[in-house]
């Protein structure tokens, strides 16, 4: 079993909605939780960083931290085309520096 | 400015060839991160590196896999005697001192024959 579970999708919505997407976890010493979008042929790029449990909001982007239930999401709201990506959820220990990756979500918006 | 570059973008090589994978981190970033992304997978990381130092070599697959950052800036990823499982998006993401972020660079798609 992985250490991080993310389901692979694909995940079609219309543009305007609400997207969930989620990761689950089995190690209990994850303490940095992040979100990374990934377009075709580019490199990860940071969209939402927490330490611990709890919300953050960031623009249209909101992450949510359950360490009671070892899960995570991300939602956003009024979905662009331009949202179509692949998600990458993350996390780290404290102390550590060795992040381990879901397989990530593709997410496709249509106009 | 600038950010994380990688070269080449693009590598073909023959199966039992050595590669050499360069990694240009942004200035003034200590921590320096190699991964290794198969298709349809989440990055696996690979080994880290502080300034010069190599602390962590635990995710290199096999002893054909070494990684150098003699100066503590760039980074050079060596795979020698490819094998077809080797083909996957290397990348490389670095951080500033004192934080966990990680900024990629957009990797290399090396491709075994």
């Amino acid at each position: 079993q992985k250490e991080v579970e993310q389901d692979p999708g694909p995940l079609s919505v219309p543009e305007g909605a609400i997207v969930s997407l989620n990761c689950t976890y089995s190690n209990s010493a994850f303490q940095y939780f992040m979100w990374y979008r990934q377009y075709s042929r580019k490199g990860p790029e940071l969209l939402m960083y927490t330490y611990s449990s709890g919300n953050k909001e960031d623009g249209r982007f909101t992450a949510q931290v359950d360490k009671s239930s070892k899960y995570i999401s991300l939602f956003i709201r009024d979905s662009q085309p331009s949202d179509s990506a692949t998600y990458l959820c993350a996390m780290t220990r404290t102390g550590g520096f060795k992040t381990i990756f879901g397989a990530g979500t593709r997410l496709f918006v249509k106009a | 400015g600038a950010g994380v570059s990688q070269s080449p973008r693009y590598k073909v090589a023959k199966r039992g060839q050595d590669v050499a994978l360069r990694c240009d981190p942004i200035s003034g970033h200590v921590s320096l991160f190699w991964y290794q992304q198969a298709l349809g997978q989440g990055p696996e990381f690979l080994t880290y590196f502080q300034n010069e130092a190599q602390l962590d070599k635990s995710g290199l697959p096999s002893d054909r896999f070494f990684a150098e950052r003699p100066e503590g800036s760039v980074s050079t990823l060596k795979i020698q005697r490819t094998q077809q499982e080797d083909s996957a998006v290397y990348l490389c993401a670095s951080s500033p001192p004192r934080a966990d972020t990680q900024y990629f660079g957009p990797g290399t798609r090396l491709t075994v024959l």
